[in-house]
C-alpha cells in the first residue's frame, strides 16, 4: 500500500528567508503524481503545486519548487521569499495515475508553517 | 463560480442522531468525493462516486452511507452518530480523463461535525 510520511509536524520561517518541507513516499508505482496543498485557518484546501513522476524537470509554480528526487522517493516543497500569507498547514499527497476513473488522493499528516515577521 | 459547496458548514450532534452533509459541484465534474480530517491523520478518504450512479468505499467506510443524487451532489450520511465521527468532513470533485489524465481535485471549505 502506497503511504505518505512528512516527518516535520511544525515549521517556523522568517518573512522574507526560504523554508523547505518534507516529504517522502512509499509504492511500488512507476507511474503516479505528487501534490503540495495548502490549508490556510479558512480551513479551505488550496492546490500549490503538482509534479509528475515521468517527468525529470522539478515543477515550479511562483514562489513554490520541488525537489523531486524518484529514487529516494522524496518529495519536498521549498518556499522563497516565504510571505505572511504563507502560513498555514501544507499536506503532500499522492496519486497513482492508472487507477482507473478515480482520483484518490492518499495524504500525509502534515506541516503547519508559522511564518514570523 | 461557486466551485464545490458543502453544507451545513457547522453541527453539534448527540451520540445516536442522524444526519445528512449535502455538497454541490458546479464544474460538470464526474468524480466526487468525501473525505475527513482528523488532527495528526491528515485528510483519509471515507467514499468516493467516480461518476453518477456509482459509488464506492474509500479508506474508513465504517459509520457512513453516501447518495450520489445525480451528477451535481454527493451526500454523506451518518446514520447513528458516534463520538469517534467528530471531525473536519471535506467535499471534493475532479474531471475524469481516460487514462488519468491531470484531474485536479476541487474541495469545499469544509464542515465541522461534533458528535457529543
Amino acid at each position: 500500500a502506497q503511504t505518505v510520511t512528512q516527518s516535520q509536524p511544525e515549521m517556523s520561517v522568517q518573512e522574507a528567508e526560504t523554508v523547505t518541507l518534507s516529504c517522502t513516499y512509499d509504492t511500488s508505482e512507476s507511474d503516479y503524481y505528487l501534490f503540495w496543498y495548502k490549508q490556510p485557518p479558512s480551513r479551505q484546501m488550496i492546490l500549490v503545486i503538482r509534479q509528475e513522476a515521468y517527468k525529470q524537470q522539478n515543477a515550479t509554480e511562483n514562489r513554490f519548487s520541488v525537489n523531486f528526487q524518484k529514487a529516494a522517493k522524496s518529495f519536498s516543497l521549498k518556499i522563497s521569499d516565504s510571505q505572511l500569507g504563507d502560513a498555514a498547514m501544507y499536506f503532500c499527497a499522492y496519486r497513482i495515475i492508472y487507477g482507473g476513473a478515480t482520483n484518490k488522493l492518499i495524504f500525509g499528516t502534515g506541516t503547519l508553517l508559522a511564518v514570523q515577521p | 463560480n461557486a466551485g464545490v459547496t458543502q453544507t451545513p458548514k457547522f453541527q453539534v450532534l448527540k451520540t445516536g442522531q442522524s444526519m445528512t452533509l449535502q455538497c454541490a459541484q458546479d464544474m460538470n465534474h464526474n468524480s466526487m468525493y468525501w473525505y475527513r480530517q482528523d488532527p495528526g491523520m491528515g485528510l483519509r478518504l471515507i467514499y468516493y462516486s467516480a461518476s453518477e450512479g456509482t459509488t464506492d468505499k474509500g479508506e474508513v467506510p465504517n459509520g457512513y452511507n453516501v447518495s450520489r443524487l445525480n451528477k451535481r451532489e454527493f451526500s454523506l450520511r451518518l446514520e447513528s452518530a458516534a463520538p469517534s465521527q467528530t471531525s473536519v468532513y471535506f467535499c471534493a470533485s475532479s474531471e475524469y480523463y481516460r487514462g488519468g489524465i491531470d484531474g485536479e481535485l476541487f474541495f469545499g471549505e469544509g464542515s465541522r461535525l461534533t458528535v457529543l
